[in-house]
């Protein structure tokens, strides 16, 4: 069964800051590669997706990640967060042999921004 | 475009009772997802309907659970009866094709006492 393992379960930064939140998935055959996000009393939103092609992908509100298959990772990067950032970020993957119907997520990472 | 509407937003039910969650999907999505997060773990996919039917539901803890997706609109998931370990923050998404982005409703939290 495919797992999906971020490592950090809280990042605590200073605005302004560069940011990385890890992810790291268990799949021997291709995968389509995501991070949501919620925000406080929100559903979770789509940030940025891997499905092929380029293996830096960029996202909504300045964020992007980057593929990485020999390292089986997909690391969410931004270069100055801020504040309003502060929220729960999931990786997550389909594909694979559970199919691409299902969405297989991580523990989650709770980014707190502070000034 | 109304988003994905889960309700109630918050239930509280003592062990033993039963409890109906509802999803409202995004109108004209006919892939409609039930998953759940217990207890600040991992967000775990239920099933899967593809309008009215059950495409997948390999997720569903045990036969305390039943999703409905009557008329391939709206869905209820009922738990009869509540377990303590039911408790959690159920969510609901949608898409109108199967490799689209699936969308989230804002879940409902359910605690189980």
């Amino acid at each position: 069964a495919q797992s999906v393992t971020q490592l950090d379960s809280q990042v605590p930064v200073f605005e302004e800051a560069p940011v990385e939140l890890r992810c790291n998935y268990s799949s021997s055959v291709s995968v389509y590669l995501f991070w949501y996000v919620q925000y406080p009393n929100q559903g979770l939103q789509l940030l940025l997706k891997y499905l092929s092609g380029s293996t830096l992908v960029k996202g909504i509100n300045g964020f992007e990640a980057e593929f990485n298959k020999s390292q089986t990772s997909f690391h969410l990067r931004k270069p100055s967060v801020h504040i309003s950032d502060t929220a729960e970020y999931f990786c997550a993957v389909s594909g694979g042999n559970t199919g691409f119907q299902k969405l297989v997520f991580g523990t989650g990472t709770r980014l707190l921004v502070s000034p | 475009e109304a988003g994905v509407t889960q309700f109630p937003s918050h239930s509280v039910i003592e062990k033993g009772q039963t409890v109906t969650l509802r999803c409202d999907p995004i109108s004209g999505h006919d892939n409609l997802y039930w998953y759940r997060r217990v207890m600040g773990k991992e967000i775990k996919f239920l099933l899967h309907f593809v309008k009215e039917s059950k495409q997948d539901e390999s997720g569903m803890p045990n036969n305390r659970f039943l999703a409905e997706r009557t008329g391939g609109t709206y869905s209820t998931l009922k738990v009869q009866p509540a377990e303590l370990e039911d408790s959690g923050v159920y969510f609901c998404a949608s898409n109108r094709r199967l490799l689209d982005e699936q969308y989230f409703g804002p879940g409902t939290r359910l605690t189980v006492t």
